[in-house]
């Protein structure tokens, strides 16, 4: 049992690259979730998904796209790569929107 | 419009000492509100979590106070170690909201 797994740990990209960022969890949850963590700002909800094959946007989605495909993996996106979305990325799922939420270990990407 | 509110933003304690985060909130329907601790280069995790049924929550050193028509919950952590120095969120959401509201964070020093 992994619980939620976050590829990669690590990522460096050059502005206006694009790369994927694979969630993957073995709970059987409905909910999904990817947040970005940066310095003072605490955890900020980019997009999140209730099921396979739905989606729907948080509070700071601009410049990036998920998707859910599989219940068990949520895929982000950055299309076009900018300095601004350096951060560390954390996907996380839970079975309810009131239960607890498990997190991954997280990504850390720098856009140079 | 940040849905919960935490403060303060840092805090030092002496080991042995008492911690204390506070947090509130605005909307009456929430009906979860879970505490989460996070490690340098981890993940957060679920510390302990209430609901508006009780007005306490205690495990181990670690208590919720809930006050529900003041609208504020706090986390207390009682004769504090150096271990539990970390960064701790408050959270909040309810049925069918489809997603959690985090406070910005606290970051805790215990000096030892």
């Amino acid at each position: 049992n992994a619980g939620v797994t976050q590829t990669p740990k690590f990522r460096v990209l050059k502005t206006g690259q694009s790369m994927t960022l694979l969630c993957a969890q073995d709970m059987n949850h409905e909910y999904m979730y990817w947040y970005r963590q940066d310095p003072g700002m605490g955890l900020r909800l980019i997009h999140y998904s209730v099921g396979e094959g739905t989606t729907a946007k948080g509070e700071v989605p601009d410049g990036y796209n998920v998707s859910r495909l599989k219940k068990q993996n949520f895929l982000l996106g950055l299309e076009s790569a900018a300095p601004s979305q350096t951060s560390v990325y954390f996907c996380a799922s839970s079975y309810s929107s009131d239960n607890e939420q498990f997190f991954g270990p997280g990504t850390r990407l720098t856009v140079l | 419009q940040q849905q919960v509110k935490q403060s303060p933003q840092s805090l030092i304690v002496q080991k042995g000492g008492i911690s204390i985060i506070n947090c509130a909130y605005e909307n009456t329907a929430f009906d979860y509100f879970p505490w989460y601790q996070q490690f340098p280069g981890k993940g957060p995790a679920l510390l302990i979590a209430i609901r508006p049924d009780v007005s306490e929550k205690k495990e181990g050193r670690f208590t919720i106070s809930f006050n529900k028509s003041a609208k504020q919950f706090s986390l207390h952590i009682m004769d504090s170690q150096p271990g539990d120095s970390a960064t701790y969120f408050c959270a909040a959401s309810y049925p069918f909201g489809n997603q959690f509201y985090f406070g910005t964070g606290t970051s805790l020093t215990v000096i030892p």
